[in-house]
């Protein structure tokens, strides 16, 4: 069965930290997203890659980098956590094309 | 740019009642359109698709969705629900092209009560 495994499915970090969200498929899928999913907002875009070390800016990038050293693992870094970027983070990856997306199950982290 | 609006955020409805989930989008180009799910706790599930030809589309546990494109609207239906269909449905649309960027609607959950 095909997987996207995000590392974590709840983390707690402090304010200030250096915080790694780790994603990885196993269905050689050339395109890779990172999301964050907050009540009555639905899911937004923070970042995608369309290769390896290639990267594009979603719709809220500010206080995010990725990184995707590796075809099949796809990074979301909070360089200096903040307390709004509480939330459920979702890892999603598919082929090129429009076959739609396969999600992991999604980390919940909490920023105190 | 494109656009996705789910007008309900909540659906109350009881078990074997039927019920339908709106979903309308916005964009001047072809669109591929989506319907995922999310069941508590999980990450996102297709439930099913637009992609091209039949504009009835229909999933394995008896959810259909029909693409207008007149009304440019994509709602999602069911004849008759359970109480496992209780979870929050997303609507979804992209332009196509290599990196098939997904557009997400703010979800509408659909409790299912007895």
């Amino acid at each position: 069965d095909v997987k996207v495994t995000q590392s974590s499915r709840y983390l707690v970090k402090r304010t200030g930290e250096k915080v790694f969200l780790e994603c990885v498929q196993d269905m050689d899928h050339e395109n890779m997203f990172w999301y964050r999913q907050d009540p009555g907002l639905g899911l937004r875009l923070i970042y995608f890659s369309y290769d390896v070390k290639m990267k594009e800016k979603g719709d809220i990038p500010e206080g995010y980098s990725v990184s995707r050293e590796k075809k099949e693992r796809f990074s979301l870094i909070l360089e200096s956590a903040s307390t709004n970027q509480t939330s459920m983070y979702l890892c999603a990856s598919s082929l090129a094309g429009a076959n739609g997306y396969t999600f992991g199950s999604g980390t919940r982290l909490t920023v105190v | 740019a494109q656009s996705v609006t789910q007008l309900d955020s909540q659906v109350p409805v009881f078990e074997e009642a039927p019920v339908e989930l709106r979903c309308n989008y916005s964009s001047s180009v072809s669109v591929y359109l989506f319907w995922y799910v999310q069941y508590p706790n999980q990450g996102l599930q297709l439930l099913l698709k637009y992609l091209s030809g039949s504009t009835l589309v229909e999933s394995i546990n008896g959810f259909e969705a029909e693409f207008n494109k007149s009304q440019t609207s994509f709602h999602l239906r069911k004849p008759s629900v359970h109480i496992s269909d209780t979870a929050e449905y997303f609507c979804a649309v992209t332009v196509g092209g290599a990196t098939n960027k997904l557009i997400f609607g703010t979800g509408t959950l659909l409790a299912v009560q007895p």
